[in-house]
């Protein structure tokens, strides 16, 4: 079965400093991974995918990805953390079983990035 | 940059009411989903919707819930008689064409308040 899991809740950064946040995966066959942002009483917004290619992926906001198969992981990173990007972060991976024709995504239960002045 | 725009933003219902929760979908898109978000939950599918059916749905999506798309634009879930436990946000979402390569476009959600 698909899952995904981010193994911190929250993760606290000083801003100017580089951030990750951790994901990791567990799929049947090729994994399609996504990560989206949620600010305060707003809804999910997409940031970046991996669907096949380069290992480093780019996305909104100057944030990247980078895939590793070895390792399973999805890790999210930007190199210089702003205040502005204090919110929830949820990594998501396809679902294969309900509806992964359809572009169902199964996500996990998110970390909360805390950026410090 | 189109949007998924989602009304009401917050309902509060008493146990036992109906409710109707409304989303426009990205105008182009062909794909309509319903996920929800307990309080300090993970985000939980329900529900895909394509050609003017339900495509998949979860097993929290029972006979008490019911989607449609009433006149080509405007996509709703229905909750027909809610229970404490159906308190939580819930997402619309939209995808412009099949496979599983894209992204989906979310609403910014509906709290869904049950006393």
């Amino acid at each position: 079965a698909q899952s995904v899991a981010q193994p911190e809740d929250q993760v606290n950064v000083a801003e100017g400093n580089p951030l990750t946040v951790k994901c990791t995966y567990s799929v049947s066959g090729n994994p399609y991974l996504f990560w989206y942002v949620q600010y305060p009483n707003r809804g999910l917004q997409f940031l970046l995918k991996y669907i096949t290619g380069d290992n480093l992926v780019k996305g909104s906001y100057g944030f990247e990805a980078e895939f590793n198969k070895s390792q399973t992981s999805f890790h999210l990173k930007k190199p210089s953390a702003l205040v502005s990007d204090s919110a929830l972060y949820f990594c998501a991976v396809r679902d294969r079983l309900y509806g992964g024709s359809q572009g169902n995504l199964i996500f996990g239960k998110g970390t909360k990035l805390s950026v410090k002045p | 940059e189109p949007e998924v725009t989602q009304t009401p933003s917050h309902q509060v219902t008493q146990m036992g009411q109906e409710v109707i929760l409304r989303c426009v979908p990205i105008s182009n898109h062909l794909y309509f989903y319903w996920y929800r978000q307990i309080l300090g939950q993970k985000v939980e599918f329900l529900v895909s919707f394509y050609n003017n059916e339900i495509s998949e749905k979860s097993e929290i999506f029972d006979d008490q819930f019911s989607v449609e798309r009433p006149d080509g634009s405007n996509f709703t879930l229905k909750i027909r008689s809610t229970k404490l436990e159906d308190s939580a946000m819930y997402f619309c979402a939209s995808k412009s064409s099949g496979g599983n390569t894209g992204e989906l476009f979310f609403g910014e959600g509906s709290r869904l308040t049950v006393l």
